[in-house]
């Protein structure tokens, strides 16, 4: 089936070490986005990439970056984690930007930062 | 910042009709309203959307009112699986795309 696939699905970094979360998508979407959820809080969009073209949310912080070395897969790297930034990671997809789209939502990776 | 607001949580016996509602009242004409849910520990899975007309699939309906201001959602035999927070979302145009954002959502727990 295809799919959104993120891994780890829990991940442990210590504070301030570099840590990178995956996704890959065998749905062939040109969008992948990137959210953050903390706890008992609505997902949050940090950035998103149509194709290789970047958009970054005006209010993500610049500790987090993101790579899309091809379609199917995109990276978000935190460069030095903060104890705040422990949250839930989702990774989602469409076809497009236009406004009758659907999005596919990976199963999240949890950061847990100690 | 979202463009929905919903109730923050909601219960329903199981096999009764769970109705979920929406307001969206700055919606424009041509933006489309989604659901989505998310079980808990889960991403968020895709329910319906629709634009104007009521809509209907094998999970539920979509009941959007004829000023397109509120809409409802039906899940029409609730299960204790479709216990989950229930967003309902009209997306954000941002230079020239449209990016969906989520609001708070509505919790909905089914009882036996």
């Amino acid at each position: 089936d295809a799919m959104v696939i993120q891994n780890p699905r829990y991940q442990v970094t210590q504070f301030g070490k570099p840590v990178t979360l995956s996704c890959s998508q065998t749905l062939n979407h040109n969008v992948m986005y990137w959210y953050q959820q903390k706890s008992s809080q609505a997902p949050k969009l940090l950035f998103h990439y149509y194709d290789k073209d970047f958009n970054n949310e005006a209010d993500t912080p610049d500790n987090f970056q993101s790579r899309r070395p091809n379609t199917s897969f995109c990276f978000l790297d935190i460069r030095s984690p903060g104890l705040g930034d422990a949250a839930m990671y989702l990774c989602a997809t469409s076809r497009g930007l236009a406004d009758e789209e659907t999005q596919y939502f990976g199963p999240g990776t949890r950061l847990l930062v100690l | 910042d979202a463009k929905t607001t919903q109730p923050p949580s909601m219960d329903c016996a199981e096999g009764r009709a769970a109705n979920l509602p929406c307001n969206h009242s700055t919606i424009s004409g041509n933006e489309y309203v989604y659901w989505y849910r998310q079980i808990h520990s889960q991403g968020p899975q895709y329910i319906i959307h629709g634009l104007k007309n009521n809509e209907t699939n094998e999970m539920a309906s979509l009941i959007i009112t004829e000023d397109r201001k509120s809409s409802t959602l039906i899940l029409p035999h609730a299960t204790l699986r479709d216990t989950a927070v229930y967003y309902c979302i009209v997306r954000a145009r941002s230079r020239g795309s449209y990016i969906p954002t989520f609001g708070r959502g509505t919790s909905l727990i089914v009882h036996p």
